[in-house]
């Protein structure tokens, strides 16, 4: 079974510029989460989607993020314009549907943004 | 929020020595998760504790949850070159485990 892909794995982008970032879940995984670890701080959540709803974005920084889920297969996280503090690894994580919400996560290798 | 502390925040260790590392929660723990990350890699699951006083092993990784969960430990017996990486606790409310707080993370490294 194929895990959780992100890609890509390593994006240097100047400030300003646009960046799209992807996340393919594993298949027939209705959970799909998005999180951000900056350097030097804690992993933090931003967004999850059940399908292709947004269930909660609250983690989201501001409106310059945008995900998406097409679908509800794959992901992606769009960062427009790119600011220096949106540097850092974006973690992608999908899990199946568990009523009791006690869902083990499946984590992507990261997406290492790097804004110059 | 919850805000998870992780303790320590790195950790070196002689090969076949046994360590400990914890977390210690703001606020009442309804699930919490263990995971282990190589650099390059994501965070990989090692263990969910959900009730106070549980108690879980893996191989030569034994986690806890303390009665009043609050707090988590993760203990490693004899370890081993493979067992370096870094250790992070994950924490998230009762109806959505995935909207997780992490810890800072905990770097191990075993010496042969």
């Amino acid at each position: 079974e194929a895990g959780v892909t992100q890609f890509p794995s390593h994006s240097v982008i100047e400030k300003g510029q646009t960046v799209t970032l992807r996340c393919d879940p594993i298949s027939g995984h209705d959970n799909l989460y998005w999180y951000r670890r900056v350097m030097g701080k804690e992993i933090k959540f931003l967004l999850h989607f059940v399908k292709e709803s947004k269930q909660d974005e609250s983690g989201m920084p501001n409106n310059r993020f945008l995900a998406e889920r097409t679908g509800g297969t794959y992901s992606t996280l769009k960062v427009q314009p790119a600011e220096l503090e949106d540097s850092g690894v974006y973690f992608c994580a999908s899990s199946p549907f568990q009523a009791s919400g006690a869902n083990v996560l499946t984590f992507g290798a990261g997406s290492r943004l790097t804004v110059l | 929020s919850q805000e998870l502390e992780q303790s320590p925040q790195s950790l070196i260790v002689q090969e076949g020595k046994n360590l400990t590392i914890n977390c210690t929660s703001s606020k009442t723990l309804y699930g919490l998760y263990w995971y282990k990350q190589k650099y390059g890699e994501g965070l990989i699951f090692l263990m969910m504790l959900q009730k106070g006083g549980e108690e879980k092993s893996h191989e030569k990784i034994t986690a806890k949850l303390d009665e009043k969960k609050q707090q988590s430990s993760l203990h490693i017996t004899a370890s081993q070159p493979s067992h370096a990486g870094i250790y992070l606790c994950g924490a998230g409310p009762r109806t959505n485990a995935g909207k997780s707080t992490f810890g800072d993370g905990t770097t191990l490294t075993v010496k042969p």
